[in-house]
């Protein structure tokens, strides 16, 4: 049983480039989140998903666009990348409809933007 | 502004010692509270509270939660050194429960 699956694990890119990241889930999970982790910041919400064909903003959405074309995939794209976006990247997936879930993470994709 | 904090952002103690981390919460419909253990990479669950007053445990570990107060203890008592780690609270809300937020976290060390 592969929980939450993220690719890639490292990246580094060149400012204004491009990138998909890739969050894959096979616990059948309803809702579906993107966050970025960096140092004394905790844990922050990019986008989020609660169901195929649906997204919405999280507290830091800017940047960065998300796509939930299949209820097991949650994509999340830079359009340009900027150094600010350097980060470790968070992908988790939740049952939904219950309050009594909770959320099961990827191992994290380490982002450099340089 | 919905929003989670945690104190102390930081904690240094000895094996043996006890701590409390704390968690508070300011969030439009509360759902539920999370506490995840962080160590070198994904977060892992720990505990899971909805209702105020019933404590969770799981053997050193416990934690409740006072809605009244909006906040959440974590306690860890006689700590090892694999205690040590970021623990993070979770809060979820909202009108479709979609909405997860963590605070900043608390990194505790625990010496020999």
């Amino acid at each position: 049983n592969a929980g939450v699956t993220q690719t890639p694990k490292f990246r580094v890119l060149k400012t204004g480039q491009s990138m998909t990241l890739l969050c894959a889930q096979d616990m059948n999970h309803e809702y579906m989140y993107w966050y970025r982790q960096d140092p004394g910041m905790g844990l922050r919400l990019i986008h989020y998903s609660v169901g195929e064909g649906t997204t919405a903003k999280g507290e830091v959405p800017d940047g960065y666009n998300v796509s939930r074309l299949k209820k097991q995939n949650f994509l999340l794209g830079l359009e340009s990348a900027a150094p600010s976006q350097t980060s470790v990247y968070f992908c988790a997936s939740s049952y939904g409809g219950e309050p009594r879930t909770e959320a099961f993470f990827g191992q994290g994709t380490r982002l450099t933007v340089v | 502004e919905d929003k989670v904090v945690q104190s102390p952002l930081s904690l240094v103690v000895h094996e043996g010692d006890t701590v409390t981390l704390n968690c508070s919460y300011e969030v439009t419909n509360f759902r539920s509270l999370l506490w995840y253990k962080q160590e070198k990479k994904a977060p892992t669950f720990l505990f899971m509270l909805t209702s105020s007053g019933i404590e969770k445990k799981s053997g050193r570990l416990s934690s409740i939660l006072d809605k009244k107060e909006l906040s959440s203890i974590l306690n860890i008592t006689a700590t090892q050194t694999g205690d040590s780690a970021i623990y993070l609270c979770a809060v979820r809300y909202g009108g479709s429960q979609g909405n997860l937020i963590f605070g900043k976290g608390t990194k505790l060390s625990v010496k020999p």
